[in-house]
């Protein structure tokens, strides 16, 4: 089971917004380590998709953001596109694990 | 261009040993932390193992410690990924995958393609 909670599917129409929530506790999300987000098309490797929080990496477009709050953290996507398709992951730190801590995982589908 | 190319996945019996590798090209490697996660088929993303840029430290999760070893050649640029008393629920995607910052706040910006290890009598 994934330490940190995220929804196992939703979904949306072409040009809707969707969101996806992580929810974590005060051992990661909540002791203010950073939340990243992942994409991953089935077969391929994941892709960094949201990182510190709220920033894009080069080449991810502006319709896609993330945010945070408390224990728990977002991400939206806005104008869905087919494309938009996929899994998604977010990503933290537990100081009790003193690990790396992934979400398990959001089936995103374009309806 | 950052390229990170996984091998050495296969077949293994419960209990034995497999190793896998992770060549990298197109950055300074040994300045770089490096990390492998794992993916059962049809299920998330798990840590599975961490090596600091000059290999001399190591964490590792727990479904793992004691069974795996992770290490790295800076002077191949490859890391690798010693697993021992292989069982079932180690069947997965292997990636390896470049770690930027530190700490509780490093993220993942380059991953391999994976490698297939598959434990099964």
């Amino acid at each position: 089971q994934a330490v940190l909670t995220q929804p196992p599917s939703v979904s949306g129409a072409p040009g809707q917004r969707v969101t996806i929530s992580c929810t974590g506790s005060s051992s990661n999300i909540g002791a203010d380590y950073h939340v990243h987000w992942y994409q991953q098309v089935p077969g391929r490797a994941p892709k960094l998709l949201i990182y510190g929080n709220t920033d894009r990496p080069s080449g991810v477009p502006d319709r896609v953001s993330g945010s945070k709050s408390g224990t728990s953290a977002s991400l939206a996507i806005t104008g869905l596109q087919a494309e938009d398709e996929a899994d998604y992951y977010c990503q933290s730190y537990d100081s009790s694990l003193s690990g790396v801590v992934f979400g398990g995982g959001t089936k995103l589908t374009v309806l | 261009e950052v390229q990170l190319v996984e091998s050495g996945g296969g077949l293994a019996h419960p209990g034995e040993s497999l190793r896998i590798s992770c060549a990298a090209s197109g950055f300074t490697f040994s300045t770089y932390w490096m990390d492998w996660v794992r993916q059962a088929p049809g299920k998330g993303l798990v840590w599975v193992a961490r090596v600091e840029d000059d290999g001399g430290r190591t964490t590792y999760a727990d479904s793992v410690k004691g069974r795996f070893i992770v290490s790295r050649d800076n002077a191949k640029k490859t890391l690798s990924l010693q697993m021992n008393s292989l069982r079932g629920e180690d069947t997965a995607v292997y990636y390896c995958a470049r770690v930027w910052g530190y700490g509780g706040y490093a993220r993942y910006d380059f991953w391999g393609q994976g490698i297939l290890v598959t434990v099964s009598s």
